[in-house]
C-alpha cells in the first residue's frame, strides 16, 4: 500500500481564497483524521470521520473551514476565505476499526497563506 | 494546564547515550502513542501501549497508568535517532473512548557524534 496520500504538498495563496487539500486515507482504514501544526500550537485534531461520517468537529477553528469524505478513499479540508493564521502544516492520518490502532499520517501539505 | 506534558522540551546528546523522555497526562486514556516526525516532517508512529512496557530495536515505551505517566527510553543512541518526539493519549475509558489524539509540544533530540 502507498500510505496515506496527501496532496499538494505545498500550497502558497493570497489571503480571501479558497485552499482545497485532499487526503486518500490507506484502504481498509475506517478512521480518517486531519491535523494541523503550528509552532505555537504544536499538533491539534480539527475533525476525524469514522466509516465517512463526522464523528468530532470540535476542533475546527471556525466556519470557515470544513471537511468532507464523500466516499471510503477520498477527504476534503476545505478554508474559504483563507487567512495568514491559517498557515499551517496540514497531516491526514487513518486507522483501522477500533481506536486501538496506530494511526497513520500522510506527508503533510504546508500551506502559506500570504 | 496542558492535558499532555512532556519533559525535557529539548534534549542534546552524544551517540551512544542512553536517552529518557516523559510524559505525563491528566486525563482518562485508553492508550497512550509515541510517535517521531523526522527533521523532514513527516510523521510516523513508534508505539501504542494501554498498560505495561514495549520494545521495539533500541526503543523501549513504558507507561504507567495508576500515575498517568509513560517514558520513551533510547539505547546506544545514534545521530540518525534526533528527531521530535511526540507524546499524545486517546482520552476516555477503556470501554469506551474515542478515536481523536490529545498532544504534547514534543520532544527536540538531537544526537551528536
Amino acid at each position: 500500500d502507498a500510505g496515506v496520500i496527501q496532496s499538494p504538498r505545498h500550497e502558497v495563496t493570497e489571503m480571501g481564497q479558497e485552499v482545497t487539500l485532499r487526503c486518500k486515507p490507506i484502504s481498509g482504514h475506517d478512521y480518517l483524521f486531519w491535523y494541523r501544526q503550528t509552532m505555537m500550537r504544536g499538533l491539534e485534531l480539527l475533525i476525524y470521520f469514522n466509516n465517512n461520517v463526522p464523528i468530532d468537529d470540535s476542533g475546527m477553528p471556525e466556519d470557515r473551514f470544513s471537511a468532507k469524505m464523500p466516499n471510503a478513499s477520498f477527504s476534503t479540508l476545505k478554508i474559504q476565505p483563507s487567512e495568514p493564521r491559517d498557515s499551517a502544516v496540514y497531516f491526514c492520518a487513518s486507522s483501522r476499526s477500533s481506536y486501538r490502532h496506530e494511526q497513520f499520517f500522510g506527508p503533510g501539505t504546508r500551506l502559506t497563506v500570504l | 494546564k496542558n492535558e499532555v506534558e512532556q519533559s525535557p522540551q529539548n534534549l542534546t546528546a552524544q551517540e551512544g547515550e542512553f536517552i529518557t523522555i516523559n510524559c505525563s497526562y491528566s486525563v482518562g486514556i485508553s492508550a497512550l502513542h509515541w510517535l517521531q516526525q523526522h527533521p523532514g516532517g513527516g510523521i510516523v508512529s513508534l508505539f501504542m501501549l494501554s498498560s505495561g512496557k514495549k520494545k521495539h530495536g533500541r526503543l523501549i515505551a513504558t507507561i504507567n497508568i495508576q500515575e498517568k505517566h509513560s517514558s520513551l527510553h533510547i539505547t546506544a543512541s545514534h545521530p540518525r535517532d534526533s528527531a521530535v518526539y511526540i507524546c499524545a493519549v486517546n482520552p476516555g475509558n477503556y470501554g469506551g473512548s474515542q478515536g481523536n489524539l490529545i498532544f504534547g509540544k514534543g520532544t527536540k533530540l538531537s544526537v551528536k557524534p
